[in-house]
């Protein structure tokens, strides 16, 4: 268990909806990663959030936003769901930035239909 | 650009050692290493600084060259539990996080 936790664990919804991805991060961790990962694009990085603030973006799509809240939890929203948006999303946390080991949570299984 | 890991998948007998390598078009400012079991998350490895720093947590060793664009990951005396797909990521010297994953390397380890 890495102490990250990542909520709902299965996601199944329609094309053209609206979807909110959260979580928490390890305990004392500033900062917050977003990933995505599907079978024909491997892991990539969305953003990155530290102490609320975007410290960061990756290919994340413009239909993606993201935000870090003063509790530390953030919360990846996908909107216009499309079928190749269907993915493992993880969250990491570390407790600085770069340099520091990153923890993931369990991911988010998200399925478009 | 993806970083380019190699071999892309490689299959070895419990006790056997592997070497994972992970190059790179653009300079490097770090390399983490993680390993990811099918339906699980990835775990950190290793990471590796520019100027040599290392840090890790498990019995895995790991070498990066800065002016190659190169890192390695040095498995000795495979274990089952080695079994999963290696990823390295990389981040450009700026310093900031725009990370990239590389393409990957599936390690199975047999009995």
């Amino acid at each position: 268990d890495s102490g990250v936790t990542q909520t709902p664990k299965h996601l199944i919804t329609a094309t053209g909806q609206r979807v909110t991805l959260r979580c928490s991060p390890r305990s004392g961790d500033l900062s917050v990663y977003w990933y995505q990962q599907s079978l024909d694009q491997g892991l990539q990085f969305l953003i990155q959030y530290y102490n609320g603030e975007e410290r960061a973006k990756g290919n994340i799509l413009e239909r993606f936003s993201a935000q870090q809240f003063p509790d530390l939890h953030s919360e990846l929203n996908l909107s216009s769901l499309e079928l190749g948006d269907s993915a493992l999303y993880f969250c990491a946390s570390s407790s600085l930035g770069v340099s520091d080991t990153q923890y993931f949570g369990p991911g988010t299984r998200l399925t478009v239909l | 650009q993806q970083p380019v890991q190699s071999p892309q998948a490689v299959i070895l007998r419990e006790g056997e050692d592997a070497v994972i390598n992970c190059s790179s078009s653009k300079a490097l400012y770090s390399v983490h290493w993680y390993r990811q079991k099918h339906g699980e998350a990835p775990v950190f490895l290793m990471i590796l600084l520019k100027g040599g720093e290392q840090k890790g947590h498990e019995k895995i060793s790991a070498s990066f060259n800065e002016k190659k664009q190169q890192s390695s990951l040095y498995l000795t005396a495979s274990q089952l539990s080695y079994s999963g797909t290696y990823f390295c990521g990389t981040a450009p010297p700026s310093g900031t996080y725009k990370y990239i994953f590389g393409t990957g390397t599936r390690l199975k380890v047999l009995a």
